[in-house]
């Protein structure tokens, strides 16, 4: 569906590794957001941005860098992978029907 | 900080029963709850969600109710059908809508 796009849509890195998920919104919303979704949890904040150019830690910031350089794309990075950071990356903006968010289609991301 | 916590973690009911998935939360300061259906592979999407003001919110076989002096809510499926198989996931809404989200309940349908 149109609204958010996640690349890539799979990815297996070695430990140690770098690499960027990227997410582009086409709604023109300030608020995007980045959260991870483990087995037998639910999603879980990672980072968020309230606005073009600003950035806040979420619940699991440790390991990731984020940066949202204009108002359409918010992107996670990697510098170091490790393996407890395999899991399904999800980006979100607003849900236009309610007061909560709204995901993209996710990353599956697998660090050996 | 907001935790919320859910129950069962699996649920398996007959096809055309009803089934109940229960959270409670800890922040009495969240004022908005949303429920998610996730199926296989797929991302989360909303379903219903109940603000602190309402005490139940019904949308065709699907029903939230709400509890704020016990700090829990719960989702009514009536009538289910095999579509309604999936993982479904409370959560609660923290300052600047950052979600706090249950730990997922996977309901099986048996036809």
């Amino acid at each position: 569906n149109a609204g958010v796009t996640q690349t890539p849509k799979f990815q297996v890195l070695k430990t140690g590794q770098s690499m960027t998920l990227q997410c582009a919104q086409d709604m023109n919303h300030n608020s995007m957001y980045w959260y991870r979704q483990d087995p037998g949890m639910g999603l879980r904040l990672i980072y968020y941005s309230a606005s073009e150019g600003t950035t806040d830690k979420g619940e699991v910031p440790n390991g990731y860098n984020v940066s949202r350089l204009n108002k359409r794309e918010f992107s996670l990075r990697l510098e170091s992978a490790a393996p407890s950071q395999t899991s399904v990356y999800f980006c979100a903006i607003p849900e236009p029907r309610g007061d909560t968010q709204y995901f993209g289609p996710g990353t599956r991301l697998t660090v050996l | 900080g907001e935790n919320v916590e859910q129950h069962p973690s699996t649920l398996s009911v007959q096809e055309g029963d009803s089934a109940v998935i229960k959270c409670t939360y800890s922040d009495s300061a969240s004022n908005y709850f949303p429920w998610y259906k996730q199926e296989l592979g797929k991302r989360p999407q909303l379903i219903i969600d109940i603000r602190s003001n309402v005490g139940e919110k019904k949308d065709q076989r699907i029903a939230v109710t709400l509890n704020k002096t016990a700090k829990h809510f719960s989702l009514h499926i009536t009538e289910t059908q095999p579509e309604d198989s999936a993982v479904y996931f409370c959560a609660a809404i923290q300052g600047a809508q950052k979600l706090v989200f249950g730990q997922g309940t996977r309901l099986t349908i048996n036809p």
